[in-house]
């Protein structure tokens, strides 16, 4: 299986900052990389997907790149609701893989 | 607006089969665009791809659950199912349904909010 090492699991953060989450596959995946935010007991959102594509709706301080094998989730002028759980997902083969998430709090 | 709702029981044996339907609404299983898929998230594990399903039956299971896991699609009443036999406390965690969008590229692009599974001993 390919494992996504997703790095830090928790990180602290003010309003206003920028934070940089990162994702790193043990093997090629090639694009097929997509970020989703998680809201307890809400549906987890779509917020990047094809490593770098931003889904329609989702605020343009989001966005993300790839580097090999090594994808980040940044979020620019971070806002109150941006506070979840943010989690990488493979889609490049079966069976598909998340990564362990990154909680990020209010500091 | 595409919306997907799990429902189920919530508690379950030890050994019992596990059953679970997911409700898909503003969409059709019935498209050829699409995958429908479960997950789960257990604090043992985080995020698990279970398998997936489409609209003509044809699956894709996780090998490690491969053997306990059966997925269906009933376009008649736009929903899928997922049946895990021989459930066990590590099979407890919260269940989510999803949809696979396949364009050019694959990505998860609508969950339902979870269903809470306990197995008990």
């Amino acid at each position: 299986d390919i494992q996504l090492t997703q790095s830090p699991s928790f990180l602290s953060a003010s309003v206003g900052d920028s934070v940089a989450i990162t994702c790193r596959a043990s093997q090629a995946v090639r694009g097929f990389l997509a970020w989703y935010q998680h809201k307890p007991g809400k549906a987890p959102e779509l917020l990047i997907y094809a490593a770098s594509i931003l889904r329609s709706g989702v605020p343009s301080r989001f966005s993300g790149l790839r580097s090999g094998t090594q994808f980040t989730l940044t979020i620019n002028n971070l806002q109150p609701e941006d506070f979840a759980t943010y989690y990488c997902l493979q889609l490049n083969e079966y069976p598909y893989t998340f990564g362990q998430g990154t909680k990020l709090q209010i500091k | 607006q595409v919306q997907l709702q799990e429902s189920g029981p919530g508690l379950l044996k030890a050994s019992d089969t596990l059953s679970l339907t997911c409700s898909v609404s503003g969409g059709s299983v019935r498209s050829s665009s699409y995958y429908w898929t479960w997950i789960r998230q257990s604090p043992g594990k985080g995020l698990e791809w279970i398998g997936e399903i489409y609209y003509s039956g044809s699956t894709n299971y996780n090998p490690s659950l491969q053997g306990r896991v059966t997925m269906s699609v009933d376009t008649s009443k736009n929903h899928f199912t997922l049946k895990l036999t021989a459930v066990t406390a590590a099979d407890t965690a919260l269940y989510f349904c999803a949809r696979v969008a396949m364009d050019e590229m694959l990505y998860i692009d609508y969950w339902g909010q979870g269903t809470p599974v306990t197995v008990s001993s």
